[in-house]
């Protein structure tokens, strides 16, 4: 079966820009978490949607956001780019939403750079 | 509040031999489930093994094994005979009843394993 794709695969955006990101989960998933990536920080968790709720928030500015759509695809925005959110961000997706009862499938990621 | 400790920032092996990989966490939750990943240079995290609070049986999947005890809060992960092949990081992770879905991730582990 399909796994999770995320696209695009790379993105540039300047200073300023806003961008999102697209995640398709596993057929039948309807979980999605997204995750920021970078070397500074680790990976560390941004939000969690389940049903077109976001769930659980991260610790991070409200320049990022986040939508699911009915079909469990999911989206993640950032306004006013900074160099600071330069990262790898990974989309995970899990059968249902309860706590560890599944394993968490992620994606490839996306590689923004701001520039 | 959850932490992830992962000891070792980089390992280097030659092929064949055997290395173990380091993971302690803290949780205050009784029920709680860990995980491992790796993420070979494409960027994707591959799950590996999840594992729950109640089941402190050690396991193994070819050259892999897992060993989680309790008393120490430690989850640790092996490769027997390593190969060229798992040249990657590798992370653990912790969930628990308190944080819904989300995931602490330790630093990650970098493993080099040179022919």
């Amino acid at each position: 079966k399909a796994g999770v794709t995320q696209t695009p695969r790379y993105l540039i955006k300047t200073r300023g820009q806003q961008v999102t990101l697209s995640c398709s989960p596993i057929s039948g998933h309807r979980s999605v978490s997204w995750y920021q990536q970078t070397p500074g920080q680790g990976l560390q968790f941004l939000f969690e949607y389940f049903s077109e709720t976001q769930r659980n928030k991260g610790n991070f500015p409200g320049r990022f956001s986040g939508r699911q759509f009915s079909n469990s695809r999911s989206e993640m925005n950032v306004s006013t780019l900074e160099l600071g959110d330069s990262a790898l961000y990974l989309c995970a997706s899990k059968r249902t939403g309860g706590v560890g009862n599944y394993g968490y499938t992620f994606g490839s990621g996306t590689r923004l750079t701001v520039v | 509040a959850q932490k992830v400790t992962q000891a070792q920032t980089e390992i280097s092996v030659v092929e064949k031999e055997d290395v173990t990989l380091d993971c302690v966490y803290e949780t205050r939750d009784t029920t709680y489930y860990l995980f491992w990943y790796k993420q070979p240079p494409s960027g994707e995290l591959v799950f590996l093994i999840r594992r729950n609070s109640f089941d402190e049986q050690n396991e193994i999947s070819g050259r892999y094994s897992w060993n989680f005890q309790k008393s120490t809060s430690s989850f640790n992960f092996t490769i027997t005979a390593s190969q060229v092949v798992d040249s990657a990081v590798y992370f653990c992770a912790l969930t628990d009843n308190n944080a819904g879905n989300m995931l602490t991730f330790g630093g990650g582990t970098r493993l080099m394993v040179k022919p």
